[in-house]
């Protein structure tokens, strides 16, 4: 079945570090896959998100990586700001309307 | 353009009763999925609705229901609650037209359900 796993459950950095999130994906028929973020309270929030056809994409701050060979993607921060404190969650989307969702890495961000 | 809207925001029930929650997409939007989320079980899809037809269904017991209306609004049901359907309840709206690549799914807020 699919699968989708977060490296670390959580992550601790010093404002304005780079933080790096990892995970891995297991249905090699993935095509479309999502970073969200969810604050305490909240639904989860769109960040950014990358097909199959690209191995990198960027917002504003944000980098999404994508490795198919090793089925692998990470999320990149640039310079984290206690604003972006939160948990973080990848998903894979092969079937419309259906996300599969990894376990969640929560990040906090020390002043 | 508003966001996806969830009601009621927070819902306390006994076992054995039923429980209706409201889910209203961003407008536009067509698809309309389902998710539970729990500390231990992480977000768990549970269905999906498209043109008022359920298109795709997670690993739920038939307890589980939902339902799309013709503006795309739709609601969830659980009937004969357990203690372990506590947990808050997300549903998540996308463009899906018909025939493209998966669409960005926007979340609402969610409903938090508290079963006694």
């Amino acid at each position: 079945g699919e699968s989708v796993g977060l490296h670390l459950p959580t992550l601790s950095v010093q404002e304005g570090d780079n933080s790096i999130i990892n995970c891995a994906y297991s249905n090699s028929a993935s095509d479309y896959f999502i970073w969200y973020k969810q604050e305490s309270g909240k639904g989860p929030q769109f960040i950014i998100d990358i097909r199959s056809n690209m191995d990198k994409r960027q917002g504003q701050r944000v980098t999404v990586l994508l490795n198919k060979t090793v089925k692998h993607l990470s999320l990149q921060i640039a310079a984290t700001q206690p604003g972006d404190s939160a948990v973080y969650f990848c998903a894979e989307n092969a079937n419309a309307g259906k996300s599969t969702f990894g376990d969640g890495t929560t990040l906090t961000v020390k002043p | 353009k508003a966001g996806v809207t969830q009601t009621p925001r927070y819902l306390i029930k006994t076992r054995g009763q039923q429980v209706t929650l409201s889910c209203s997409p961003i407008s536009g939007h067509r698809s309309v999925s389902w998710y539970q989320q729990t500390p231990g079980q992480g977000l768990q899809f549970l269905f999906e609705y498209f043109s008022e037809t359920q298109r795709n269904k997670g690993n739920f017991p038939g307890r589980f229901s939902g339902r799309q209306f013709s503006n795309s609004r739709s609601e969830m049901n659980v009937s004969t609650l357990e203690l372990g359907d506590s947990a808050l309840y997300l549903c998540a709206s996308s463009l899906e037209s018909t025939g493209g690549a998966a669409d960005t799914q926007y979340f609402g807020p969610g409903t938090r359900l508290t079963v006694l």
